[in-house]
């Protein structure tokens, strides 16, 4: 079975404070993502990688950076966290083959005060 | 750019009573169709898929969809709602050639006894 971890499952931050947030998969995936998820709103795609340090913005790029250096990691950074960052962040990972389904880690439920 | 809408952000049916929860695309070419499944502090997890090979799909746990193309939706259906069934579901769409799933937003599943 495909394992998506993310380091944190809470994470309460301050505002201005740099942010990372760790995703680690274990099935040698080509493809990872970091998707935002908010009541009412879905998930919404942040970021996209398609190979070691290839990344494509998604939806909603502004106020975040990614790093893959490494096939199996992908970060996702917060450069100075705001307030209007707060959200359950959700890490997936997907093979090759446009119909491969995404594996979903269990989520980091960031707080910024 | 793709679109899904799920009606209804809420669902409500009784334990035993038919589930079905409507997702509608907009695409005139056929893409890649999925349905997850979100439990409480969990991440998404995989229902079922579409791969052209049926136009009925069945999932996990007794679900099941029908692709229709000429509706452009893919509606999820379970004939007998158990109370485990409660969660959040979420229809994802990929266009043909992207890896990149776009998001319903998500149709919470109630289930009264």
């Amino acid at each position: 079975d495909v394992k998506v971890t993310q380091s944190s499952r809470y994470l309460v931050k301050r505002t201005g404070e740099k942010v990372f947030l760790e995703c680690v998969q274990d099935m040698d995936h080509e493809n990872m993502f970091w998707y935002r998820q908010d009541p009412g709103l879905g998930l919404r795609l942040i970021y996209f990688s398609y190979d070691v340090k290839m990344k494509e913005k998604g939806d909603i790029p502004e106020g975040y950076s990614v790093s893959r250096e490494k096939k199996e990691r992908f970060s996702l950074i917060l450069e100075s966290a705001s307030t209007n960052q707060t959200s359950m962040y959700l890490c997936a990972s997907s093979g090759t083959g446009y119909n491969s389904p995404l594996h979903f880690g269990n989520g980091t439920r960031l707080t910024v005060t | 750019a793709q679109s899904v809408t799920q009606l209804g952000s809420h669902v409500s049916v009784s334990e035993g009573a038919l589930v079905l929860l409507r997702c509608n695309y907009s695409s005139s070419v056929p893409p890649y169709l999925f349905w997850y499944v979100q439990y409480p502090n969990q991440g998404l997890q995989l229902l079922l898929k579409y791969t052209s090979a049926a136009t009925l799909v069945k999932g996990i746990n007794g679900f099941e969809a029908e692709f229709k193309k000429s509706e452009t939706s893919f509606h999820l259906t379970k004939p007998s709602a158990h109370m485990s069934d409660a969660a959040e579901y979420f229809c994802a769409v990929s266009p043909p050639g992207s890896y990149i799933p776009t998001f319903g937003r998500g149709t919470s599943l109630i289930v009264h006894p």
